[in-house]
């Protein structure tokens, strides 16, 4: 069954605005992640954040996770063209394969 | 090797001839996974692999397709008999166990069928 679904599905925004997108998914987990893809190859990772935290931080990026309403957030704060990409995140449970949702088209105008 | 390499970067082939893609993990990384992503959308899982334990075949689309990852270390992804709809980017990851650290992926085989 489809797990961690993304909204947006597209977000357009201009230089210097923050830009948050937001994943939900079904089961249980043990950690969730997100990654970004540029231009339709390899995902890189870029944040993990375990089942029993409620934030993260790394650099200009903050995730939230709420378990209880089984969604979690990505924030980008003052975003820079080169942050235009699709964002996706990822749940992972324990010895099961990661499962990601669709993705969220980030444009960062200039 | 200091990442995840795929190849063939791009392939090309008839409708009907059989394709085989190699992924290399990263040394170490017991979990192994196959995706693939049609254009603008999400990824489709394949299969996994984790350690010596059978496995995790669910996600492979038709019995066209099949997997083997030899020694733990090497994975080779088979298509046999190509169809058009097969025409996508097919993306290789290894992990550690669990996902701890997150998913480390190759840049990816572009199938062409034509």
């Amino acid at each position: 069954s489809q797990q961690g679904e993304e909204d947006p599905q597209a977000l357009s925004i201009q230089e210097g605005e923050n830009a948050t997108m937001n994943c939900s998914y079904k089961t249980s987990i043990n950690n969730l992640q997100w990654y970004r893809q540029n231009s339709g190859r390899g995902l890189v990772h870029l944040i993990l954040i375990r089942s029993n935290e409620r934030e993260k931080h790394s650099g200009r990026l903050r995730v939230t996770l709420d378990t209880s309403k089984k969604s979690s957030s990505l924030l980008i704060t003052a975003s820079r063209a080169a942050d235009t990409a699709s964002y996706f995140c990822a749940t992972v449970r324990y010895g099961q394969n990661f499962v990601f949702g669709p993705g969220t088209r980030l444009s960062v105008l200039p | 090797g200091a990442g995840v390499s795929q190849s063939p970067s791009n392939k090309v082939t008839e409708k009907g001839k059989d394709v085989e893609l190699r992924c290399d993990p990263i040394s170490g990384h017991t979990a192994l996974y196959w995706y693939r992503q049609s254009l603008g959308q999400g990824l489709e899982f394949l299969i996994y692999f984790q350690g010596n334990s059978a496995p995790d075949k669910s996600g492979l689309p038709s019995d066209r397709f099949s997997a083997e990852r030899t020694g733990g270390s090497v994975s080779t992804l088979t298509i046999q008999r190509t169809q058009q709809e097969d025409s996508a980017v097919y993306l290789c990851a290894s992990s550690l166990i669990g996902g701890e650290g997150g998913a480390f992926f190759g840049q990816g085989t572009r199938l062409t069928v034509v």
